[in-house]
């Protein structure tokens, strides 16, 4: 069973970076088949996707925080991680890594993506 | 557009059929998935690829598309099928996006 476990601070200061570090047991991270994402969510709110990284160190942002955003990927420890630079109170969210498969599917010619294994969660907060 | 469009709370009777909607442009030529969130907890996989139920998922959870909206339809709603439900698509530099939410209240 594939378990995926975030780890970091819970309070950052504005300005600061947010630096985030996501544990997956009970599979290899170096699976082409995979590829490893960070998403946030603000307190009552919807999911926002902020990235993703393939175990060959290719990384694919959400251009709406891809100044701020590096995604990084360590194979000999199975983990990847996120920074997040000059935070602001907007930033506050629940962060959460994820497994992400894809597949061509060929009846409608595009690949699949999907996120089928989720860590806990972990929250930041940005604040002074 | 890669927007999702989601109606942001709907409610069934114990027992009902309730169908939750996600509209989107890109919907008509790419994937939809569906995610179920409860309170405190993270998402869970329900339908991936408009109609596919990962093991482990009830079968009264499933998914079907017209033009450009997904829908996730649950049939003999339970109390513990109350959650959070968000669709999940790609724009068309192949990001993710996922719609706002769906509360789902079972009465």
């Amino acid at each position: 069973q594939v378990q995926l476990q975030e780890s970091g601070p819970g309070l950052v200061k504005p300005s600061q970076t947010l630096s985030l570090t996501c544990t997956v047991s009970g599979g290899s991270i170096n699976s082409g088949t995979y590829s490893w994402s960070w998403i946030r969510q603000p307190a009552g709110m919807g999911l926002e996707w902020i990235g993703r990284i393939y175990s060959s160190g290719y990384t694919d942002y959400n251009p709406s925080l891809k100044s701020r955003v590096t995604i990084s990927v360590d194979t000999s420890k199975n983990q990847f991680s996120l920074k997040l630079s000059s935070v602001t109170a907007a930033d506050t969210a629940v962060y959460y890594c994820a497994r992400e498969p894809r597949y061509h599917y060929d009846r409608g010619d595009y690949w699949v993506r999907y996120f089928d294994y989720w860590g806990q969660g972990t929250l930041v907060t940005v604040s002074s | 557009s890669s927007e999702l469009t989601q109606d942001p709370a709907v409610s069934v009777a114990l027992g009902q059929t309730v169908r939750i909607t996600c509209q989107g442009d890109r919907i008509r030529t790419y994937y939809a998935n569906w995610y179920q969130q409860k309170p405190g907890q993270a998402p869970v996989l329900v339908i991936y690829n408009k109609t596919n139920r990962p093991s482990g998922i009830p079968d009264r959870f499933s998914g079907s598309t017209s033009g450009n909206t997904a829908s996730l339809t649950i049939t003999g709603a339970q109390a513990e099928d109350e959650a959070d439900y968000f669709c999940n698509s790609r724009d068309s530099s192949g990001n993710q996006v996922f719609g706002g939410g769906t509360k789902l209240t079972v009465l």
